[in-house]
């Protein structure tokens, strides 16, 4: 069974840095491009970032980009989505997504003092 | 950007109607579009991609059509469990934009 599993959110203050983790099993995680979309409290879904099958190619939305660094371990079937300059606009449940439309169940990340 | 316009943003149904919401692109995406539904704090599920294709175990009365920059998705008979949010996004240019969202409500 496919599975995606997000860990990492929490409460952070502005300007903190956070980092998250999709923990990927049930397929061959270095086969596919994998993605972080965010969706704020009460809001639409928005594309953060992007990273080919091998981590050779990344993409960032300009909201991010600058402060956000996507990466994966294949190694490990990780994905990871490090986040600096945290900022109040950042609060969202943040899900890791495969290429194909498969989602994690999300994590939280608080931006608040 | 490109921008997917969704309509309406949310409409009344009843179990049994037939629904039909559309999306629009702000320009041409051939067949590259997606539909998601969504339920009250859950992940997104994925439905239909390339425009019409059903995603796997996704229930027949979800239907997709459309190319170009015109595209629909329709529910042939509202079963209870389809009250939801539904998305499209478009997958052609980076970023892989979505459209704002359709709420689908009881009547």
């Amino acid at each position: 069974e496919v599975q995606l599993v997000e860990s990492g959110g929490g409460l952070v203050q502005p300007g903190g840095s956070l980092r998250l983790s999709c923990a990927a099993s049930g397929f061959t995680f270095s086969s596919y491009a994998m993605h972080w979309v965010r969706q704020a409290p009460g809001k639409g879904l928005e594309y953060v970032s992007a990273i080919s099958s091998n981590g050779g190619s990344t993409y960032y939305a300009n909201s991010v980009k600058g402060r956000f660094t996507i990466s994966r371990d294949n190694s490990k079937n990780t994905l990871y989505l490090q986040m600096g300059s945290l900022r109040a606009e950042d609060m969202a449940v943040y899900y890791c997504a495969r290429e194909d439309g498969r989602w994690g169940q999300g994590t939280l990340v608080t931006v608040s003092s | 950007d490109i921008q997917m316009t969704q309509s309406p943003s949310s409409l009344s149904a009843s179990v049994g109607d037939r629904v039909t919401i559309t999306c629009r692109a702000s320009q041409g995406i051939s067949s590259w579009l997606a539909w998601y539904q969504q339920k009250p704090e859950k992940a997104p599920k994925s439905l239909i991609y390339a425009a019409s294709s059903l995603q796997s175990g996704v229930p027949s009365r979800f239907s997709g059509s459309g190319s170009g920059t015109d595209f629909t998705l329709t529910i042939s008979s509202l079963e209870p469990e389809d009250f939801a949010i539904y998305y499209c996004q478009q997958r052609s240019d980076w970023p892989p934009t979505f459209g704002g969202g359709t709420k689908v409500e009881i009547k």
